[in-house]
């Protein structure tokens, strides 16, 4: 069935440091592909979404390239913020199941 | 306006009693869906409602029991709850269900079983 695997966190980067968080994934056909956002004590928010091959979605200076050929979606920004620690999940849809596969998440730490 | 709101916000209660959670959305989106969170962030499908229609029933206790009255509400019923009931419960919702379609998620309810 379809699937999402994520980098283990939690990952800890010191401020203004260059981010990237893996994400590859499993699917039948031609899903798309999301990044959502959990701040501490807050529900899931949409960072950003690709839907066809080598689309870039892109959000608050956080950036994903749907790469077919590896299956990948990761996760960057140039330079992370305190205010950037936070729980960040890959999720994709539309594979064989019309269901959001959500991977496990992966915790973000900024440390100033 | 809050677009996904859920209550409550927290529930603290004893094992072995009953209680609800109630979801509304004003996004006029057609599809709605209940998630737990357990403690380690894992967030796990347990039901999801089209114009008011169940399509998604993960493998969860029959204990746990939604209702949709109509398109903007679902509600989340537990009996007998249980020490492993403890988690967080997500309501969201989308336009249409899945393929492309982003989802709103609320605030969470915070559920202790004591």
């Amino acid at each position: 069935g379809d699937s999402v695997t994520q980098m283990e966190g939690p990952v800890t980067l010191s401020e203004e440091a260059f981010l990237t968080i893996n994400c590859t994934y499993t699917a039948t056909g031609y899903p798309s592909l999301f990044w959502y956002v959990q701040y501490p004590g807050e529900g899931l928010q949409l960072l950003l979404k690709a839907t066809k091959a080598d689309d870039k979605g892109s959000n608050k200076g956080f950036e994903a390239t749907y790469r077919k050929e590896t299956t990948s979606f990761h996760l960057e920004k140039g330079s992370v913020q305190v205010s950037d620690s936070a729980v960040y999940f890959c999720a994709l849809s539309g594979g064989s199941n019309y269901q959001l596969i959500w991977g496990a998440g992966t915790k973000l730490i900024i440390k100033p | 306006d809050t677009a996904v709101s859920q209550t409550p916000k927290y529930l603290v209660t004893q094992m072995g009693n009953d209680k609800s959670i109630k979801c509304e959305q004003n996004l006029g989106h057609d599809t709605m869906y209940w998630y737990k969170q357990d403690s380690k962030k894992f967030l796990k499908i347990m039901f999801s409602y089209n114009n008011k229609e169940l399509i998604i029933n993960e493998t969860v206790p029959n204990r746990f029991s939604p209702k949709s009255p109509d398109k903007a509400h679902l509600n989340l019923h537990i009996n007998s709850l249980e020490l492993g009931d403890s988690a967080v419960y997500f309501c969201a919702s989308s336009q249409g269900a899945g393929y492309n379609q982003p989802q709103h998620f609320g605030d969470g309810t915070r559920l202790s079983i004591l």
